[in-house]
């Protein structure tokens, strides 16, 4: 079963606020992707990325930031935190396009 | 551009009933593939079963799904639900864009026993 890891699991900040979200995936995929689950819209990809360096706008990407360091890492940052930001963020990986995506735990933020 | 509809927010069931979850699609390419994702309560969503065949049944854990191209469905189906089938569950489409795998909004089922 793969691996992904996020952290931190829950985040409160305020409004203007800095924030980075980390994601680390043990599996060696190719692909990590950054999506935010709200209820009644599901899940909504903000960035993804084919490996390290590599970076892909989503579908809902104003405000975010991403950033692939390494195969393993893959980071999503909030410069100026809004309170439309509140949400549940989950990174996933797969090894190929078209298959699995490998989940982590979610990352709650809250923007005051 | 591409979208995945599902047109129930919540279905209630009784435990033993059928369970059918409909998924409907919209794209411009000619072989998508389709995912249902699962994901209960307090935990990250998993796969449940997936189809790259047009009219090809598809089945796991219970559950079993065709890809029908011509009507543009992948409705997800059990014969008789059990009360751990209670989740949120995701329609998925991916296409030969790259990385652009994209989800309908979800339908919660909730079985009662």
């Amino acid at each position: 079963e793969a691996a992904v890891t996020q952290s931190p699991r829950n985040k409160v900040t305020v409004t203007g606020g800095n924030v980075t979200l980390s994601c680390r995936q043990t599996n060696s995929h190719n692909y990590m992707y950054w999506y935010r689950q709200d209820t009644g819209h599901g899940l909504r990809l903000i960035h993804y990325s084919y490996g390290a360096g590599n970076l892909q706008i989503g579908d809902v990407p104003d405000g975010y930031k991403a950033t692939r360091t390494t195969q393993e890492d893959f980071f999503l940052l909030l410069e100026l935190a809004s309170p439309s930001q509140t949400s549940l963020y989950f990174c996933a990986s797969s090894d190929v396009w078209g298959n699995t995506l490998y989940f982590g735990a979610g990352t709650r933020l809250s923007v005051l | 551009g591409d979208s995945v509809t599902q047109t129930e927010g919540l279905v209630t069931l009784t435990e033993g009933l059928p369970v059918m979850l409909n998924c409907t699609y919209q794209t411009i390419y000619s072989n998508p593939f389709l995912f249902w994702y699962v994901q209960h309560l307090n935990e990250s969503p998993r796969l449940l079963l997936k189809s790259f065949t047009d009219n090809k049944r598809t089945e796991h854990q219970g559950f079993h799904a065709t890809l029908h191209k011509s009507s543009s469905s992948f409705h997800l189906q059990k014969s008789s639900a059990q009360l751990s089938d209670s989740a949120l569950y995701y329609c998925a489409m991916g296409t030969q864009v790259v990385g652009q795998l994209t989800f309908g909004r979800g339908t919660r089922l909730q079985v009662y026993a």
